[in-house]
């Protein structure tokens, strides 16, 4: 089993859909979790941190369920300019992040 | 500041060449790391670095060598390239603590 593990998708969404993503990891000792936008052919970067209480950035919202062990990252109302790969991070103690595969997101007009 | 910096941004090799990949950071972080992106596939750590005067092997480490300089620079040799190692690679730092990684803009490396 991947310690890190999502959905590789396409989930194909009109503009202004809402979509979810989920996330599942293995490491019940993981502390940090962070979801990152990747576009093609470019360098990975932050979307935003995942913290516990559940945190919110505008149009997207991030959620951890410790005891399931799995993260959530929603979109509300999609924009064509959302199309990306969305990556889901997470770190045990220590120095090392793991990331899952990727979901792509396509959004059509 | 220019964050996380790699050169080149593409090279092709002929099987059995050497090179070096070089990255460098300018936010003082204390760990450094080397992944390999394949299509359709996620980041693979190659090597890291968590400070000056370390490195550990990462998931994929055979047909590589790195060397972390000094705490900017930390760089990725291919001895011998072969046609496996054709691939995206992108250097990535960090700060000490439960923080985010910065990438770089990535290496298209192609092996012929």
């Amino acid at each position: 089993r991947k310690e890190v593990e999502q959905d590789p998708g396409p989930f194909n969404v009109p503009e202004g859909a809402t979509v979810a993503f989920n996330c599942t990891y293995s490491n019940s000792a993981s502390q940090s979790f962070f979801w990152y936008r990747q576009d093609c052919r470019k360098e990975p970067k932050l979307l935003m941190s995942v913290y516990s209480s559940g945190n919110e950035d505008g149009r997207f919202t991030a959620q951890l369920n410790r005891a399931s062990q799995y993260i959530s990252l929603l979109i509300r109302d999609s924009k064509l300019s959302d199309s990306a790969t969305y990556l889901c991070v997470v770190n045990r103690a220590g120095n090392m992040l793991t990331f899952g595969g990727g979901t792509r997101l396509m959004v059509k007009p | 500041n220019a964050g996380v910096t790699q050169t080149p941004k593409f090279q092709v090799l002929k099987t059995g060449q050497s090179m070096t990949l070089q990255c460098a950071q300018d936010m003082n972080h204390n760990s450094m790391y080397w992944y390999r992106q394949d299509p359709g596939m996620g980041l693979r750590l190659i090597y890291y670095s968590a400070s000056e005067g370390t490195t550990d092997k990462g998931e994929v480490p055979n047909g590589y060598n790195v060397s972390r300089l000094n705490k900017r620079e930390f760089s990725l040799r291919l001895e011998s390239a072969a046609p496996s190692q054709t691939s995206v690679y992108f250097c990535a730092s960090r700060p000490s603590g439960p923080y985010e990684q910065y990438f770089g803009p990535g290496t298209r490396l192609t092996v012929t």
